[in-house]
């Protein structure tokens, strides 16, 4: 069965990078055709896609975040990551990472989530 | 960007009741909403996938509905569990995904 499973520190400075990893087990991170991406929630609040990787490489970001965020590949270690830069403590928030299908006609629905971990951006 | 607006906000009911979610589109999206459901402290859950679908191992007590802009989640009788957040998600206009601002299942 695949699982996701965040990594990271928990406190980050503002106008400093976030940088997290998601491990995969249980599968490939390069079989299939899916997106892997992550989603945010900050405290109290609701759920907030931040960008997605494909199975062929693309990325796909949040407009409101593009400038600042990349998500990347490690193969070889069967691994995806987000990296956002220069952060504020509106970032501060618990952080998913997601699998998503490459349905046809665009990204399936989030069908398999990690934990999440949380950031808190702070001085 | 697709705008998602759920209604109510929150939804007392008692158990053994029947929920109904709905989440409306600022455009047509389709069939292409999905439903999740997240307990305080754990990840969302995926329930309902292109507006009809039950994802693998949901109860058939959830069932989803409706197309274009407007659509609900049905939960036929209540059980403990079911008492969380329920948001939805739109994925016919993208980037970016976008989620609805959720709705609060909690006992009367």
């Amino acid at each position: 069965q695949l699982q996701l499973q965040e990594s990271g520190p928990g406190l980050v400075k503002p106008s400093e990078t976030l940088s997290l990893t998601c491990t995969v087990s249980g599968g490939s991170i390069t079989s299939g055709i899916y997106y892997w991406g992550w989603i945010r929630q900050p405290p109290g609040k609701g759920l907030e896609w931040v960008g997605s990787i494909s199975h062929s490489a693309a990325t796909f970001y949040h407009p409101s975040l593009e400038s600042r965020v990349t998500v990347s590949a490690d193969t070889s270690k069967n691994q995806f990551s987000l990296r956002l830069t220069p952060v504020t403590p509106a970032d501060t928030a618990v952080y998913y990472c997601v699998r998503h299908k490459d349905s046809g006609n665009g990204a399936d629905a989030f069908h398999i989530w990690g934990q999440g971990t949380t950031v808190i951006v702070t001085s | 960007e697709v705008v998602l607006t759920q209604s109510p906000a929150t939804l007392s009911l008692s158990p053994g009741e029947r929920a109904t979610l709905s989440c409306r589109a600022s455009q047509s999206v389709g069939i292409y909403v999905a439903w999740y459901q997240q307990k305080p402290g754990q990840a969302p859950r995926l329930l309902i996938y292109d507006a009809s679908n039950r994802a693998t191992g949901v109860p058939a007590r959830f069932s989803g509905s409706g197309s274009g802009t407007d659509f609900t989640l049905t939960i036929s009788s209540l059980e403990p569990e079911d008492f969380a957040v329920y948001y939805c998600q739109q994925r016919q206009h993208w980037p970016p995904l976008t989620f609805g601002g959720g709705t609060k299942v909690d006992i009367k």
